[in-house]
């Protein structure tokens, strides 16, 4: 399995409040992401980079940040949470070595995010 | 952009019996790739299968293949010999092959196996 761990792997919070989600790799990809998942919509993409300090906004980037300040981080942050940001969170990586373009995308196994 | 429909919500099946679980895209590229991805109930994201579009063959692992077809743009998974560890949700995922190496995801199917 890719080494991918998220911190924390669940979190109930107050709504207004900031929170921050890790995602830390082990495998030196280039790529990361975070996604949400929720009922009939599958998982929807929030952010990603393609290396350090370089990221790039998803379908689904309203009120949320990320920030990568070393090639195996790959944070998120809720500035100020609301309850429909009330989801689970995932984590994935990928390289993109020249001429593999076909690499899949490995995942964490989610974070359980709960907003009252 | 692109999307991914998935159109059965659940799905069921027999114990060893056959099942294909339907996807359709939308896209105006004419190189891209398609997986399918397994969830089962430990909410792990399990890659079972990948397509390149550019290969007119049908992928095949083990008990699942794929009826992959470009200009009906459609992405059918087929599980064989179904087990009752295939109980999961499945998700359909299209990958462009410009900016980011971005999935959309299908909005899944949770197939049931019934012994």
């Amino acid at each position: 399995d890719a080494g991918i761990t998220q911190s924390p792997r669940h979190k109930v919070t107050e709504t207004g409040t900031p929170v921050t989600l890790r995602c830390h790799q082990t495998e030196n990809h280039r790529y990361m992401y975070w996604y949400r998942q929720d009922p009939g919509h599958g998982l929807r993409l929030i952010h990603y980079s393609y290396g350090v300090k370089d990221t790039d906004k998803g379908e689904v980037s309203d009120g949320y940040s990320v920030s990568r300040s070393k090639t195996e981080d790959f944070l998120l942050t809720l500035e100020s949470a609301t309850s429909s940001q009330t989801s689970v969170y995932f984590c994935a990586i990928s390289e993109y070595p020249g001429g593999m373009r076909n690499q899949p995308q490995h995942f964490g196994d989610g974070t359980r995010l709960s907003i009252l | 952009a692109q999307t991914v429909t998935q159109s059965q919500p659940e799905m069921s099946v027999q114990e060893a019996e056959t099942v294909t679980l339907s996807c359709t895209y939308d896209t105006s590229e004419s190189d891209y790739y398609l997986f399918w991805y397994k969830q089962p109930p430990s909410r792990q994201m399990i890659l079972v299968i990948r397509q390149e579009a550019y290969k007119q063959q049908n992928a095949t692992e083990n008990r699942f293949s794929v009826n992959f077809q470009k200009a009906a743009k459609s992405f059918s998974l087929k599980i064989s010999d179904s087990q009752l560890g295939d109980a999961a949700m499945y998700f359909c995922a299209y990958r462009s092959i410009n900016a980011g190496n971005m999935l959309t995801f299908g909005g899944g199917t949770r197939l049931m196996v019934k012994p």
